[in-house]
Formats: structure tokens, sequence, C-alpha cells
């Protein structure tokens, strides 16, 4: 069965690095999300993408925050300076055309910021 | 503002009972997918089971059912013949269907569920 990966599993960096984390969304899937779950909290919304561009953008995907899908399969998120308040884990969701709506997401990906 | 509420941050039960999760949600739209989430210590987010705000049907997934009350915004999720595989964190979760299909899910805070041997 199709599913979204994500790499790396767990990242760790150093305050005020650049971290780029990777999906990818499953093939014929042309909607693509990352959200974000600060350990013990609720999953929060970041960003929606569709045909190349970023459909909505929550507050908290401030310009420190940006997506790419650079090559057709990658979809990507960078974060250019880190703050340690941008630990969490991030999943990558995608969804399929259709009238189901069903986001399916990746394992996540750890980041830790020291 | 749309918000999801779980107020049942940590509950136990024992193997092979019936647990129900709450949930209540606030909305004014009328167009919507309810869901729940399981995200088991792997951290990995499953989805355990949807339902169409236009359909007055609950939904069932074999052991997993809702009760949807549309009126009253409220979304629970009973359990029925709990398996300790069933322990993790659920996400009572919505979305807003618009035109663009491009529709973020909002997730409530969780409830942390453990089912004991």
């Amino acid at each position: 069965e199709p599913e979204v990966t994500q790499t790396p599993s767990h990242q760790v960096t150093q305050m005020g690095q650049e971290v780029i984390l990777r999906c990818v969304p499953i093939s014929n899937h042309l909607y693509f999300y990352w959200y974000r779950q600060i350990l013990g909290q609720k999953v929060e919304f970041l960003v929606s993408f569709y045909n190349n561009e970023i459909s909505e953008k929550s507050e908290i995907f401030d310009d420190q925050f940006s997506v790419e899908r650079p090559d057709g399969s990658n979809f990507t998120l960078k974060i250019r300076s880190t703050k340690l308040e941008d630990s969490a884990m991030y999943f990558c969701a995608s969804t399929r055309p259709g009238w189901d709506n069903e986001q399916f997401f990746g394992p996540g990906t750890r980041l830790t910021v020291l | 503002a749309q918000t999801v509420t779980q107020s049942q941050p940590e509950m136990s039960v024992q193997e092979a009972e019936t647990v129900t999760l709450s949930c209540t949600y606030d909305t004014s739209e009328n167009n919507y997918y309810l869901f729940w989430y399981k995200q088991p210590p792997s951290r990995q987010m499953i989805l355990v089971i949807r339902q169409e705000a236009y359909k007055q049907q609950n939904a069932t997934e074999n052991r997993f059912s809702v009760n949807f009350q549309k009126a009253a915004k409220s979304f629970s999720l009973k359990i029925s013949d709990s398996q300790l595989g069933d322990t993790a964190m659920y996400f009572c979760a919505f979305m807003i269907l618009t035109a663009n299909r491009d529709d973020k899910i909002i997730f409530g805070k969780g409830t942390r569920l453990h089912i004991l041997p």
C-alpha cells in the first residue's frame, strides 16, 4: 500500500542552523501539508501546498519557514534559523484528488534544537 | 473560532471493556468532516474513523464507532472490547470542506488512553 515517507526520522541541530525536512507524498496526490506537534501538545497546521504554491499558512508559518516541491516527488519544509521552540514532531500529509479528503500522514520527523 | 475540545486528558480501562472518548467542536460551517486519529508511542498518526457531517448515520469501523450529535457539536468515540494495542493518544479533529479542497485539519489536544491487562 502506498504511504507517505519522511526523512530523517530524527534531526538534531544547533539553534540558529538551517534544517530541511523531507517528505515524499503518495505519487498521485496533489495537495500537501505540514503539521507540527510540540511534545505533549496538539497537532497544529503549518501550511498547505497545491500546484506549486502555498494555499494557506498558519500564524506559526512565519518568514523562517518555507516549503518547496523541488523535483515533483519530494516536498520539503525548510527552517532557516532554528529556535529552541521549533523543537517538535513535524508531520507531512498528502491528499489524493476525489471527494473523501482523507489526508495520509507520514511517520513524522522529530526535530530537536539545542 | 474553529476549535476542538477533548475534556478527558487521560483515561484507563481494563482490557475487553468498552470505553468512550468525548469530543466537542465549534464551527459555524455546515460542511465538514470529523475524524478520530490514533497516535501510538511511535507517534505515527493513524486514521481510526471518519464521519461526514451531512450523514446522520454514525460511522463504524469494526470495534470503533462514533456518536455524532450535529446539533450539539459532539463527536464521541466508542471502543468496544478494548485491546492492549489500543493504548495510544487519541485525537479528535475536523476539517471544513471548501471549494479549493486544500482543507486543513484542526486537532484537539488529545486523550491519552491506557488499556490495562
